[in-house]
């Protein structure tokens, strides 16, 4: 049974074309967590929400945003794709973000290409 | 966050034991021992994770030490299915976030 969903599994889309990425998942976790993922490299935290809580990473350029509509979703926004986005984006959950001790659960992740 | 290191790469015969091992010397109190792990072409999948004790489950062992600046991860039966990149990594503190390192990549051959 799936649990964290990612659609679609493959995008491709043109330089400077907005392209929105979602993930929803059956676990009713309150936690999740977009992470990128280029060619070799490891997984990358942007940003995560706990509840509506918006959590952005420091480093996480302003070219990427976040929305969670309720429990189940969270999308992925890039509002000027460039070709250094090309990557795999990775949607995780989890019940609780303050301590260490519950698991993430990853989606099979949506690979972006950008042309 | 505090940071972990491993060896790159490690090579396994199949059905033989695998010992993966993970330094993490300025771990605090609160964080906690994950290790995932991420085959080829899919997202990361969660082996197992620990605090203080040994812990064991239907994948695998996890082996802490006392002082608790290194861990191992324990595969007792390798297969050819467990060539993947693990990582471990540490979650705790007050953010629970999982910073990935470069993790180790296992070959496991026939």
């Amino acid at each position: 049974d799936a649990m964290v969903i990612q659609n679609p599994r493959y995008q491709v889309t043109q330089f400077g074309k907005p392209v929105t990425l979602s993930c929803s998942q059956t676990l009713n976790h309150n936690v999740m967590y977009w992470y990128q993922q280029k060619s070799s490299q490891a997984p990358k935290l942007l940003f995560h929400y706990y509840d509506k809580d918006f959590n952005n990473e420091a480093d996480t350029p302003d070219n990427f945003q976040s929305r969670r509509p309720n429990t189940s979703f969270c999308f992925l926004d890039i509002r000027s794709p460039g070709l250094g986005d090309a990557a795999m984006y990775l949607c995780a959950t989890s019940r609780d973000s303050f301590t260490g001790g519950y698991e993430q659960y990853f989606g099979p992740g949506t690979r972006l290409t950008v042309t | 966050d505090a940071k972990t290191t491993q060896p790159n790469s490690m090579e396994s015969n199949e059905e033989e034991p695998v010992h993966l091992p993970c330094n993490h010397s300025t771990i605090s109190g609160t964080d906690y021992i994950h290790w995932y792990r991420q085959l080829p072409s899919q997202g990361p999948e969660y082996v197992i994770h620990g605090l203080t004790s040994n812990v064991n489950n239907r994948m695998a062992s996890l082996a802490i030490a006392e002082d608790r600046k290194s861990s191992t991860l324990i595969l007792h039966r390798a297969t050819l299915r467990d060539a993947a990149v693990y990582y471990c990594i540490l979650r705790g503190g007050n953010t629970g976030k999982l910073i990935f390192g470069q993790g180790t990549t296992l070959q496991v051959k026939p």
